[in-house]
């Protein structure tokens, strides 16, 4: 069994350009959310993915879009890059919100 | 509109000292959970909570959940030094919500002194 696994793991891109970070996530999860966490706070949820269907967003705008796979991997797409968009992104899994969810390792996005 | 809040938000330990990190939320819910992160890391989940009542310890962590009260206690016994990072509260929607949707504390950043 492998963890959620994301990449790359650090990422810089100018402002107004956009980015695509990716998400493998473990075996079994057919889930998938994405996080955003800003230095120093708790991590804000941007969307969720269930068997490739959105299923659940936050308070972000249009320009954060996602997509999920048949195989649940997925990946978070932004476009219009601003500065505050430069935060770490997380990627989380669950089989079931019973069990909990697993956070992959993160991408460290800094916008310039 | 869901809020969670944690206290406090810094603390400063000495090693073989206990305390308790308080979350509270504004509306109900039936699901916690607690998180710790390490500099620069990633989230590594330490318990989840899902009923009334329901206590779980692992090592010298426990942690509780009132729904009623809407709050849950994370107590650190006999703290050491590897317990210091950051420790994040997030509770989850009720049935039938989004379960993708943790909404999270701002988290308590503990560090244990020698």
């Amino acid at each position: 069994e492998t963890g959620v696994t994301q990449s790359p793991t650090h990422l810089i891109k100018t402002r107004g350009q956009q980015v695509t970070l990716r998400c493998s996530s473990q075996s079994g999860h057919n889930t998938v959310s994405w996080y955003q966490q800003a230095l120093g706070q708790g991590p804000q949820f941007i969307f969720q993915y269930y068997r490739e269907e959105e299923n659940g967003r936050g308070n972000f705008p249009p320009r954060f879009s996602g997509l999920q796979f048949p195989n649940y991997s997925s990946e978070l797409n932004v476009n219009a890059l601003e500065l505050d968009d430069s935060a770490l992104y997380l990627c989380a899994s669950s089989p079931g919100q019973d069990y909990g969810y697993t956070f992959g390792s993160g991408t460290r996005l800094t916008v310039v | 509109e869901l809020k969670v809040e944690q206290n406090p938000l810094f603390l400063s330990m000495q090693e073989g000292k206990n305390y308790t990190i308080y979350c509270n939320y504004s509306t109900t819910s039936d699901r916690l959970y607690w998180y710790r992160q390490d500099p620069g890391k990633s989230l590594e989940s330490l318990f989840v909570l899902l009923s009334n009542g329901a206590v779980k310890q692992e090592g010298r962590l426990m942690a509780s959940l009132d729904t009623k009260a809407r709050l849950s206690t994370l107590h650190i016994t006999a703290a050491v030094h590897d317990l210091s990072a950051t420790y994040f509260c997030a509770v989850g929607p009720t049935l039938g919500g989004s379960q993708g949707n943790l909404i999270f504390g701002k988290g308590t950043k503990l560090s244990v002194k020698p």
